[in-house]
């Protein structure tokens, strides 16, 4: 059974771009959920996606966007990116959208802002 | 002031010795809670869940919550080199579904 999958693993980004990140979920769960990790910091819950709609949002920027697909699968796109954007970015799956679920992490996604 | 606050170590241990990781939280609409465990340059790996006030046990690890203090805790016995990584805790409550609130993470190291 795999378990929450995201690529790509590393990414280097110019400042102003514009990058895609990808989140295949735990078998048998249908949200997702993304972080923003900076070194040295816990996760800043970026929003959460369930039946391919936002559900919840954290404190970001529009330029912080996201997709979910059919088979339960998201995206997390990044426009303009700054030099801050830096960070690990982790994806978490849960079955359904409520707090009394457990979630779990994906390995995540180092993006580095140059 | 952040909603959850942890102590922020580092922590450096002996092998063998009890842990005792512990945060602080600000939002008495919390509910759940969860210890996370991560490796470097890794993403967290979800140690123990629990709901409401009370201890629960898991192996070597016993999660402890007390509600009237907003005040959390985790207990590792019997501490192992493997155990030494950053341990999280995360929050989370019903009417704000879905989103978990992490403190800053506690560095341990247990030393053979």
């Amino acid at each position: 059974d795999a378990g929450v999958t995201q690529s790509p693993t590393h990414l280097i980004k110019t400042r102003g771009q514009q990058v895609t990140l990808r989140c295949s979920p735990k078998s048998g769960h249908d949200t997702v959920s993304w972080y923003q990790q900076a070194l040295g910091q816990g996760p800043q819950f970026i929003f959460q996606y369930y039946e391919e709609e936002e559900r919840q949002r954290g404190n970001f920027p529009d330029r912080f966007s996201g997709h979910q697909f059919p088979n339960y699968s998201s995206e997390l796109n990044v426009n303009a990116l700054l030099l801050g954007d830096s960070a690990l970015y982790l994806c978490a799956s849960s079955w359904g959208p409520g707090a009394n679920t457990e979630a779990f992490f994906g390995q995540g996604t180092r993006l580095t802002v140059v | 002031q952040k909603e959850v606050e942890q102590d922020p170590g580092p922590l450096s241990v002996p092998e063998g010795a009890i842990v005792s990781l512990n945060c602080t939280y600000s939002n008495s609409a919390f509910q759940y809670f969860m210890w996370y465990r991560q490796y470097s340059r890794k993403g967290p790996e979800l140690l123990m869940y629990t709901y409401s006030s009370g201890n629960k046990e898991d192996g070597r690890f016993t999660a402890q919550v007390d509600k009237s203090s907003k005040y959390i805790s985790l207990f590792i016995r019997d501490s192992q080199p493997s155990d030494s990584a950053t341990y999280l805790c995360a929050m989370s409550s019903n009417t704000n579904a879905g989103k978990s609130t992490f403190g800053d993470g506690t560095t341990l190291t247990v030393k053979p």
